[in-house]
């Protein structure tokens, strides 16, 4: 019984290069959320994504960040052209269908991928 | 400022009691949340309030919420090592599944 999955848990970029972060939701879940969490900060919503469907991606930044979650295998998270400010936490999360967040609005974490750039 | 503040750090005696504390801006917040992190991990959901609610208690832990004031407090009883943990309050604003979260309280346990 499988909760939500991440990886890479750690992952070490050269400003310039790709980040791509994987999230696979807890199973029988259908809603993904991807948050970033600065250092003494707390979780800033990033996106939120249903199969194949980009639900809310106010939280992203205009550039260099993407996200999908295909029918078929995990959410990823892609940041291009990574600089030193995106180093952070990036947690997933995700909840069943039918309810985003519903009444007790419980979202299932993952361990997070810690992603520093030099 | 942040929408949702929290004191960084709590440090309470092994077998005391812990109050974290928050407070909240948005009065038509639905839900209050406490989520835990241990280290290296992902959040978890301790348990959460209803906005119409003053008080809620699950074993050791007991949240009260004081809507007047948007003040939100957790109190762990008999605080353990294994309470160690950052703990994260977060809101639910009315007609949005957006979570709106708190920095987090790094609970410290004495011996």
């Amino acid at each position: 019984n499988a909760g939500v999955m991440q990886n890479p848990r750690h992952l070490v970029r050269r400003r310039g290069q790709e980040a791509r972060l994987r999230c696979s939701p807890m199973k029988g879940h259908s809603h993904v959320y991807w948050y970033r969490q600065l250092p003494e900060e707390g979780l800033k919503f990033m996106v939120y994504l249903q199969k194949e469907n980009i639900i809310d991606e106010s939280g992203m930044p205009k550039e260099r960040f993407s996200a999908e979650f295909p029918k078929e295998g995990p959410s990823i998270l892609r940041i291009q052209q990574v600089v030193r400010g995106d180093s952070a936490a990036y947690f997933c999360a995700s909840s069943p269908p039918g309810q985003s967040l519903a009444v007790s609005g419980e979202l299932f974490f993952g361990e997070g991928s810690r992603l520093t750039v030099l | 400022g942040e929408d949702v503040e929290q004191s960084l750090f709590l440090s309470v005696r092994e077998g005391d009691s812990s109050v974290i504390n928050c407070t909240y801006t948005d009065s038509s917040s639905t839900y209050l949340y406490w989520y835990k992190q241990e280290p290296g991990a992902g959040l978890q959901l301790l348990t959460y309030i209803f906005s119409n609610m003053d008080m809620k208690q699950d074993q050791r832990l007991t949240v009260l919420l004081n809507k007047k004031d948007k003040h939100l407090s957790l109190r762990i009883a008999d605080t353990q090592t294994g309470d160690s943990a950052i703990y994260f309050c977060a809101e639910r604003r009315d007609s949005n599944y957006q979570l709106i979260w708190g920095a987090g309280t790094k609970l410290i346990i004495k011996p």
